[in-house]
């Protein structure tokens, strides 16, 4: 079974601060992994999308790695900014088609 | 707008009520989810349906009772609930089920079972 963990749970940092988010995952036969964000009270957002071949993916000021062969990847937020703030979550697609998530990691960007 | 909606949005309910949760997508895909979402845990996948067929039933309880009449809507039913089933339950649809393709999620329906 396919486990994705988040560290850290929590991450608190003035504006303009880079942001570097962590999630591992235990079976590296993935066919895909997403970024989400939540805000509260409201349902997930996809931020960035790698397929299993591609190394990494950007939008903006967000970038995201993928090291497969590790189990790992990287969220990248340049300059943060309040508007930041919020749950980031980490899914891992398998080769079941089935999303396995992370518990998320819960940011907050100080004015 | 994700094009998914949830309602409602907030239910209370007794552990002897009958309710049901709906959602409904506008973007023509043929998949739906229904999530669970507790309090510091990761999401858990509960029930998929493709083109109107239940494809995956992930060891959910008999007191959650997926329904899926058209590919537009997926209903909850919920009956005889636990206070550990209080949640935040969120659909999501896709394209299909297999291509690489995101899903799309609702806001969600915040439970409270008393």
């Amino acid at each position: 079974k396919q486990e994705v963990t988040q560290i850290p749970a929590a991450l608190s940092v003035p504006e303009g601060e880079n942001l570097v988010l962590n999630c591992s995952f235990t079976d590296s036969a993935i066919y895909n992994l997403q970024w989400f964000r939540q805000d509260p009270g409201k349902g997930l957002t996809s931020l960035l999308l790698i397929q299993s071949s591609q190394r990494e993916q950007t939008s903006g000021r967000l970038n995201a790695s993928l090291d497969k062969s590790s189990g790992r990847s990287t969220l990248y937020i340049a300059a943060s900014q309040p508007g930041d703030s919020a749950t980031y979550l980490c899914a891992v697609k398998g080769n079941d088609y089935k999303l396995s998530f992370g518990a998320g990691t819960t940011v907050t960007v100080r004015a | 707008e994700t094009g998914v909606t949830q309602t409602p949005r907030h239910l209370v309910m007794g552990m002897t009520n009958k309710k049901s949760l709906k959602c409904e997508q506008h973007l023509g895909h043929n998949a739906m989810y229904w999530y669970k979402q507790s309090a510091k845990k990761p999401l858990e996948l509960m029930f998929v349906y493709s083109l109107e067929e239940r494809v995956e039933n992930n060891s959910v309880p008999s007191r959650f009772s997926p329904e899926c009449p058209n590919s537009s809507h997926l209903f909850l039913h919920l009956h005889t609930l636990q206070p550990e089933d209080s949640a935040l339950y969120l659909c999501a649809s896709s394209p299909s089920r297999t291509l690489a393709e995101t899903q799309y999620f609702g806001p969600g329906t915040r439970l409270l079972v008393l």
